[in-house]
């Protein structure tokens, strides 16, 4: 079965400190997808990153960066110099190969303080 | 381009009514897939087409939902005899390909309330 927990259900931090969200993934592919979705106050998820379960690199894109550890089945995402532009609700999502499913976890709710 | 779009943005209804809800997927987009968000979980899947036909409906609750993408665009989300528990955010996604895993864009939402 597939299953992806986001165990932070909401983060408060001040605006230029770094945070961390975590994701634990479940899966019993071994070709499977990850995903980082963001969900600001308008509800529309926008799409951040997806990375497949064959590259294990670490990822870098300006003030976000993904740690995608096989081995503890994580996908961490790290936010740099926080803004108040990054509060928002950011879904993790796991899709198998097919990507037909994604199966997301509950979220984690970012509110960044000026 | 444009995104995805869904209407309406919110619809009130009901409890034993029904409802219809639209999405209109990004140009040239084969796949497209509807989602229900409840309030503080993550989207969950109901169904998902690729062209005109439902290649996976196995995430529809029960045989009130149906959905349906006759010409292999816009599609309509369709719920009979509604009921409270129904109220969520119904949320429509398009890719360019089903399979593949080619990265899903998301519709702002329907926000759906049963009274």
């Amino acid at each position: 079965a597939q299953k992806v927990t986001q165990a932070q259900t909401e983060i408060s931090v001040v605006e230029k400190e770094d945070v961390t969200l975590d994701c634990v993934y479940e899966t019993r592919d071994t070709t499977y997808y990850l995903f980082w979705y963001k969900q600001p106050p308008s509800g529309e998820l926008v799409f951040l990153i997806r990375r497949n379960s064959f590259d294990e690199q670490n990822e870098i894109s300006g003030r976000y960066s993904w740690n995608f550890q096989k081995s503890t089945s994580s996908f961490n995402f790290t936010i740099t110099a926080s803004q108040v532009v990054d509060s928002a609700v950011y879904f993790c999502a796991l899709s198998d190969r097919t990507g037909n499913q994604f199966y997301f976890g509950t979220g984690t709710s970012l509110t960044v303080i000026p | 381009g444009a995104g995805v779009s869904q209407t309406p943005s919110n619809k009130v209804t009901e409890k034993g009514k029904y409802v219809e809800l639209r999405c209109d997927p990004i140009s040239g987009h084969t796949a497209l897939y509807w989602y229900r968000q409840s309030l503080g979980q993550g989207p969950e899947f109901l169904i998902y087409f690729q062209g005109t036909g439902a290649a996976d409906d196995s995430g529809l609750p029960n045989d009130r939902f149906f959905a349906v993408r006759p010409e292999g665009s816009v599609s309509t989300l369709k719920i009979q005899r509604t009921e409270r528990g129904d109220s969520a955010v119904y949320l429509c996604a398009s890719s360019f390909l089903a399979g593949d895993t080619d990265t899903q864009y998301f519709g702002p939402g329907t926000r759906l309330t049963v009274l």
